[in-house]
């Protein structure tokens, strides 16, 4: 049962343009959401993360977004820049601290 | 400081067969934890390991089992193995349990398994 999910699996964008990457998810009690970033051959690396008392936080040229009432999250990346290619993954927790992750998206960024 | 390292890198077995994987967390993390990393879905939770006891576990079979070592290395274990076994297997280790909010998790480069 798929409780994080990214339903683009894909994304092309414009270097300089910005990339929006959308995550959905359906259990109410996560309240802790984190996006990694994973290169090919790489492990995940940790992105930025929002709890679930906030509906906003940035880091540079990250954004992300958090509409609780919605179940939705998205990343903001403005510019995107060729170094941004890769596969973005949400995630999300409880107080259990396990972390569910969603199947990924894509991200390319085209010079 | 070295990262997270999983060995081995890669390996193929047949259906029945059973494997080992292993991961040496950063030196001085104490938890880590193991993923399953197949297409289409993303990663999912196998199990978190803090001072040689599990703390939490995922959804699947008993067939995937665990354990770590007094120097916080960790070993899992896929026993009778499936085709549906066959994925990626990434480890993450921390210094406490249960760190999130930092983003002090850090993953190693993984295991790919491929079952025959």
């Amino acid at each position: 049962d798929q409780q994080v999910k990214q339903n683009s699996p894909s994304l092309s964008v414009q270097e300089g343009r910005i990339s929006i990457l959308n995550c959905d998810y359906t259990n109410s009690m996560f309240d802790y959401f984190l996006w990694y970033k994973k290169y090919p051959a790489e492990g995940p690396t940790f992105l930025i993360s929002i709890s679930s008392i906030k509906d906003k936080n940035e880091d540079g040229r990250f954004t992300v977004f958090l509409n609780k009432s919605a179940k939705h999250l998205s990343l903001h990346i403005v510019p995107s820049q060729p170094g941004d290619s890769a596969v973005y993954f949400c995630a999300a927790s409880a107080s259990d601290y396990k972390l569910s992750f969603g199947a990924g998206t894509t991200v390319t960024v085209r010079a | 400081k070295a990262g997270v390292t999983q060995t081995p890198r890669y390996l193929i077995k047949t259906r029945g067969q059973q494997v080992t994987l292993s991961c040496s967390p950063i030196s001085g993390h104490r938890s880590v934890s193991w993923y399953q990393q197949t297409p289409g879905q993303g990663l999912q939770f196998l199990f978190e390991y803090f001072s040689e006891t599990q703390r939490n576990k995922g959804n699947f079979p008993g067939r995937f089992s665990g354990r770590q070592f007094s120097n916080s290395r960790s070993e899992m274990n896929v026993s009778t193995l499936e085709l549906g076994d066959s994925a990626l297997y990434l480890c993450a280790s921390s210094r406490v349990a249960g760190v999130l909010n930092t983003g002090e998790l850090f993953f190693g480069e993984g295991s790919r398994l491929t079952v025959l």
